[in-house]
């Protein structure tokens, strides 16, 4: 079946711009994550969400940064004011909530603020 | 929090020869340890995985080990190949229930095998 999706694959903005980052999970799948990889670097955690509970946000690295996810499928990443060192790869996970761990990530959105 | 370290950050090895990944972790709690493999421009793939309950997992030429007590867990790759060549992470994460859990990574190695 169909993996994790995200667009856009590619974004250019300019710095104190607002930018949205969307993620379609694997169907059926209730656990979704946001990881960012900046140039060289590992992953870096930012937020998480499981099924209908409150999302752990303990990643994100400052209040620019919110997510949401509608109707327990799409998730979309905001960066609001976006500043360069926002510049990275952002990566969408997702996985079965219960008894299967792997967590299936998506092609990545690149993200350049200029 | 959990915090993950790796090394070596960078590994080049023959073809035909044995590659060994470390990763030591600070959470005794965490239960779940995957490793990833990133080619470049692509997305991480999970290679191979290992809960808490088992010392060592294997398929194929890849192997998993893990230590509970000194906390810490090694990839081993036998008999290399080009394609072999990437980045590898290692994470750990805090599953409980059966639930999953974020994955905290360590900062990869570069494993690059020479035909």
């Amino acid at each position: 079946g169909a993996g994790v999706s995200q667009s856009p694959s590619n974004k250019v903005t300019e710095k104190g711009k607002d930018v949205e980052l969307r993620c379609d999970p694997i169907s059926g799948h209730t656990a979704l994550y946001w990881y960012r990889q900046s140039l060289g670097q590992g992953l870096e955690f930012l937020i998480y969400f499981q099924g209908n509970s409150a999302p752990d946000k303990s990643g994100l690295p400052s209040d620019r940064f919110s997510a949401e996810r509608t109707g327990g499928s799409v998730s979309t990443l905001t960066i609001q004011r976006t500043q360069q060192e926002d510049s990275a790869v952002y990566l969408c996970a997702s996985s079965l909530s219960v008894g299967g761990y792997e967590q299936y990530f998506g092609p990545g959105t690149r993200l350049t603020v200029t | 929090g959990e915090n993950v370290e790796q090394h070596p950050s960078t590994l080049s090895v023959q073809e035909g020869d044995s590659a060994v990944i470390k990763c030591t972790y600070s959470d005794s709690a965490s239960n779940y340890f995957p490793w990833y493999k990133q080619e470049l421009g692509k997305r991480p793939q999970l290679i191979i995985d290992i809960r808490s309950n088992v010392g060592e997992k294997k398929d194929q030429r890849i192997a998993v080990t893990l230590n509970k007590t000194a906390k810490h867990f090694s990839l081993h790759i036998t008999e290399t190949q080009p394609e072999d060549s990437a980045v590898y992470f290692c994470a750990a994460s805090l599953n409980y229930g059966g639930a999953t859990n974020k994955l905290i990574f360590g900062t990869g190695t570069l494993l690059a095998v020479q035909p």
